[in-house]
């Protein structure tokens, strides 16, 4: 099983609005990312974890937090966005010095 | 600052011509992967490629890592209107969990 499972598919919220993306994965991997991807653009790092802390933070704004409960879930929390933050949201999981694995991804809007 | 640049950007070809995508970077590599996105969805994990000079088939798609472990291809035979999509290297530094994904090409494949 290589699945990486992301909630909500799709989401609206407005820029006082506080939400959060889930991101799950059952395949044992010890690293998660988050990734943001604008159109017809590649993949931008914003944050890896590796046994559940937090190993690198590309510079990416407060208004985004990670958290990672557990070896299987990783969560962004969304508080204050702009509209220009609106993007494709992608979580990916992997072991060490192995392929990485990317869920379906969530589209969001900021209005 | 590590870089890895795919061309062509853009390639928009008829169905049944063969095409190479290549991914090139002055640094060196533990692994690379292919992958291909549609749009609004995840990347699609096509092949890792580890060692220098290895060669790997996925049906029609020939995976190239050049010897020296800085440079890929892909190489498509007789392309499909279902190859279209962006295709994306992204490379691995070992010991590392950061991957570096290259610029991407977007391949239009018509029928």
């Amino acid at each position: 099983d290589t699945e990486v499972t992301q909630t909500p598919k799709h989401l609206v919220m407005g820029m006082t609005n506080k939400k959060s993306l889930k991101c799950e994965q059952h395949m044992g991997h010890r690293a998660m990312y988050w990734y943001k991807q604008k159109a017809k653009k590649p993949p931008e790092l914003m944050f890896v974890y590796s046994y559940e802390k937090l190993s690198i933070n590309e510079s990416v704004p407060s208004r985004f937090s990670p958290e990672c409960p557990n070896s299987s879930l990783l969560n962004l929390h969304l508080h204050a966005l702009q509209p220009e933050d609106s993007a494709l949201y992608l979580c990916a999981s992997s072991e060490l010095d192995n392929e990485q694995f990317f869920g379906p991804g969530t589209r969001l809007t900021v209005l | 600052t590590q870089l890895l640049e795919q061309s062509p950007q853009f390639l928009s070809i008829q169905e049944g011509e063969n095409l190479t995508v290549y991914c090139n970077s002055s640094s060196v590599f533990s692994s690379l992967q292919w992958y291909r996105q549609e749009p609004g969805e995840g990347p699609v994990l096509l092949v890792t490629v580890v060692t220098g000079g290895e060669v790997k088939k996925l049906k029609r798609l020939t995976f190239q890592f050049g010897d020296a472990r800085k440079d890929s291809s892909l190489h498509i035979t007789a392309a499909q209107p279902g190859d279209t999509g962006l295709y994306l290297c992204a490379g691995l530094t070992s010991g590392t969990y950061k991957y570096i994904f290259g610029t991407g090409t977007r391949l239009k494949v018509l029928a």
